[in-house]
């Protein structure tokens, strides 16, 4: 089992650019859900999905939409890139027992 | 007041030592209590997860959980340098019914040889 999977790796955009983020699980997990980490902020919660065609807002939802494809896959969109969007992102997922896997992240930098 | 509350070091322990991490949380409804270990340029990591007061071993890790103290702590005996990390606390949003953490600065530790 891959677990959870994210692509791209890195990524550059310049200001105003948009790009979507790909997540992806393979362990049948209800929940997934989209964080942001930045220094000193440490992990930020974007947004998730309890479970497959629902999706809710997170602390830091502004700039940022998603769509729950389908039970494996949960994307992430930025319409408008900001330099203020520049972070690491990381896509988790979990079953009943609220353990969360994470995905390797995507090194994002909008210049 | 932050919600989750983590030294943030660094930690400093000789190799072979306990290593003590602690953690304090404000939400008095949370169950279920999680630590992540985090190298330097990978991805958070589930270590432990404990719902019960008291402690909980696996291998050289033992979690504690105190309710009433709001304080859950990580132990890790016989400290190796592949332990050097940050260790990132990360309890269960109480009364919500999707597995929403909300996770500390983390701490930095340091296993020296």
């Amino acid at each position: 089992n891959a677990g959870v999977t994210q692509t791209p790796k890195f990524q550059v955009l310049k200001t105003g650019q948009s790009m979507t983020l790909q997540c992806a699980q393979d362990m049948n997990h209800n929940s997934m859900y989209w964080y942001r980490q930045d220094p000193g902020m440490g992990l930020r919660l974007i947004y998730y999905s309890a479970s497959e065609g629902t999706t809710d807002k997170g602390e830091v939802p502004n700039g940022y939409n998603v769509s729950r494809l389908n039970k494996r896959e949960f994307s992430l969109r930025l319409e408008s890139a900001a330099p203020s969007q520049t972070s690491v992102y990381f896509c988790a997922s979990s079953a009943e027992s609220y353990e969360q896997y994470f995905g390797p992240g995507t090194r994002l930098t909008v210049t | 007041q932050k919600e989750v509350e983590q030294n943030s070091g660094p930690l400093s322990v000789p190799e072979g030592a306990i290593a003590s991490l602690n953690c304090t949380y404000s939400d008095r409804v949370s169950q279920s209590f999680f630590w992540y270990r985090q190298y330097s340029g990978k991805s958070p990591e589930l270590i432990m997860s404990i719902y019960s007061n008291g402690d909980k071993e696996d291998g050289r890790f033992t979690a504690q959980l105190n309710k009433a103290s709001q304080y859950v702590s990580l132990l890790i005996r016989d400290s190796q340098p592949s332990d050097s990390a940050t260790y990132l606390c990360a309890p269960k949003a109480g009364g919500t019914s999707y597995g929403k953490l909300t996770f500390g600065q983390g701490t930095i530790l340091t296993v020296h040889p």
